[in-house]
């Protein structure tokens, strides 16, 4: 079955801190992954997509098929960082957007 | 991008009666995805809606109790019908394709 992990509900740093969330799948094929994030009184974005290796507002995130895990990391947080992220993985059997629980993180001054 | 709107942002309803959701974009989009949220849950699809065509559920999602309307490429409608407090989640209302979706502000469903 497709399914999408997120281990941490709450993750909290200190501002310049670095910041990984954790984000594992299962899923046989070749997923598509995205991280989603929702900022405080704002709906839910698009933040990065694996496909397009990308670098947005620093975060970068790496698929790694052997150990089936896209975590989000960022060197030095920030404090506008704190947020609600969501990993969603697209796969191809049921061609659906699946997303995990969420985690939340605060990053403190 | 896409602005999407949705109402009501939050309602308190009684067992057994239904809501109306209405979801608006604000330009003519093919795909529009209905979500539930239940408290502490993630994000779970309950249906596909296109325009011209019947609304495609998700398994454990069925048409007499969430039914959709798309009558146009800029609206849809998600009914929550004879509801429980089961039903109480954030229902979000989004365009796009599964490579890039836009989310609406979502309606907070209270059922008591």
């Amino acid at each position: 079955a497709q399914r999408v992990t997120q281990p941490e509900k709450l993750l909290s740093v200190f501002k310049g801190a670095p910041v990984e969330l954790k984000c594992n799948y299962s899923y046989s094929g070749s997923p598509e992954l995205f991280w989603y994030v929702q900022y405080s009184r704002q709906r839910l974005q698009l933040l990065l997509r694996h496909i397009s290796r990308e670098s947005i507002k620093g975060f970068t995130a790496d698929l790694n098929k052997g150990e089936t895990s896209f975590h989000l990391k960022k060197p030095f947080a920030q404090e506008e960082d704190s947020a609600m992220y969501y990993c969603a993985l697209l796969g191809g059997e049921t061609d659906k957007l699946i997303f995990g629980t969420g985690t939340r993180l605060q990053v403190f001054p | 991008s896409a602005v999407i709107s949705q109402k009501p942002s939050r309602d308190i309803c009684q067992r057994g009666t239904s809501l109306t959701i209405q979801c608006q974009v604000d330009s003519q989009v093919t795909m529009m995805f209905w979500y539930r949220q239940q408290p502490g849950q993630s994000l779970t699809l309950i249906a596909t809606a296109n325009q011209g065509s019947e609304a495609t559920y998700e398994s454990g999602f069925v048409i007499d109790k969430f039914p959709i309307s798309r009558p146009n490429l800029t609206f849809s409608t998600l009914t929550v019908s004879n509801m429980s407090p089961e039903d109480s989640s954030i229902y979000l209302c989004s365009v796009g394709d599964y490579y890039e979706q836009y989310f609406g502000p979502g309606t907070r469903l209270t059922v008591t």
